[in-house]
């Protein structure tokens, strides 16, 4: 099937600062990612979509300004934590649809784990 | 936003049993898909399903799109140790501004004992 990464794979920060987190479709090109978060013991959450060029589109009781996504290349999608809180801390899991298989199906990054201190 | 309600919530159950669990939604979905997720790990696609009453195998797994296109279930068979991990179903949205965007069951805990 097809490949998806995310970098990294865990991160640890304090309180306040901010957080990167990429994710690569690695053998096709992805006009759509999608942004889930997962707390423990429950199902993956939609927090956004993201399309190649434009403006990522929020879930509702998402905040835009606190986490940013930027889809500047048909590979790449970046999910910012801005000034992250401990509330923060969760497994984020992003999906690439692979335009070049029928029934727009979605690929799963492995996640990456964050804790906020 | 939407939940599809999947069950059972967990199952423990001894190697070399059969394992189903199912997912209904009050909404219609042209795709059900079910994936698993091992600890620490994103969901990996198991089956996709894309036509009503479609009846789909992956090795020891076999999974069916209701005819009403509400609901879907998954089989496995004759499980194994590494089965364990969580099971989840996802309908795929028919149109609209939801266009292609996944909406998941809560997830099915299997556990399975030597």
């Amino acid at each position: 099937g097809a490949v998806v990464s995310q970098h990294p794979s865990w991160v640890i920060c304090k309180s306040g600062t901010s957080v990167k987190i990429e994710c690569r479709s690695l053998d096709f090109q992805a006009t759509t990612m999608f942004w889930y978060r997962q707390f423990p013991k429950q199902s993956l959450m939609l927090m956004a979509t993201s399309n190649e060029g434009s403006k990522a589109t929020y879930e509702q009781g998402v905040e835009k300004d606190k986490f940013l996504i930027n889809h500047a290349s048909l590979t790449l999608s970046t999910l910012t934590v801005t000034s992250a809180h401990p509330e923060d801390s969760s497994f984020y899991i992003c999906s690439a649809r692979d335009p070049g298989r029928p029934h727009r199906t979605q690929y799963f990054g492995p996640g990456t784990r964050l804790l906020v201190l | 936003g939407q939940q599809l309600n999947q069950s059972p919530q967990s199952m423990f159950i001894q190697e070399g049993e059969d394992v189903s669990m199912n997912c209904t939604s009050s909404s219609i979905f042209n795709t059900w898909l079910w994936y698993k997720q091992d600890p620490g790990e994103g969901p990996v696609l198991l089956i996709a399903l894309y036509k009503a009453g479609e009846l789909t195998s992956n090795g020891r797994l076999t999974a069916q799109f209701g005819i009403t296109r509400k609901d879907s279930f998954l089989n496995i068979s004759a499980s194994i140790p590494s089965d364990v991990g969580i099971y989840f179903c996802a309908g795929q949205s028919t149109g609209g501004s939801t266009l292609g965007r996944l909406y998941f069951g809560r997830g099915t805990q299997l556990t399975v004992w030597p």
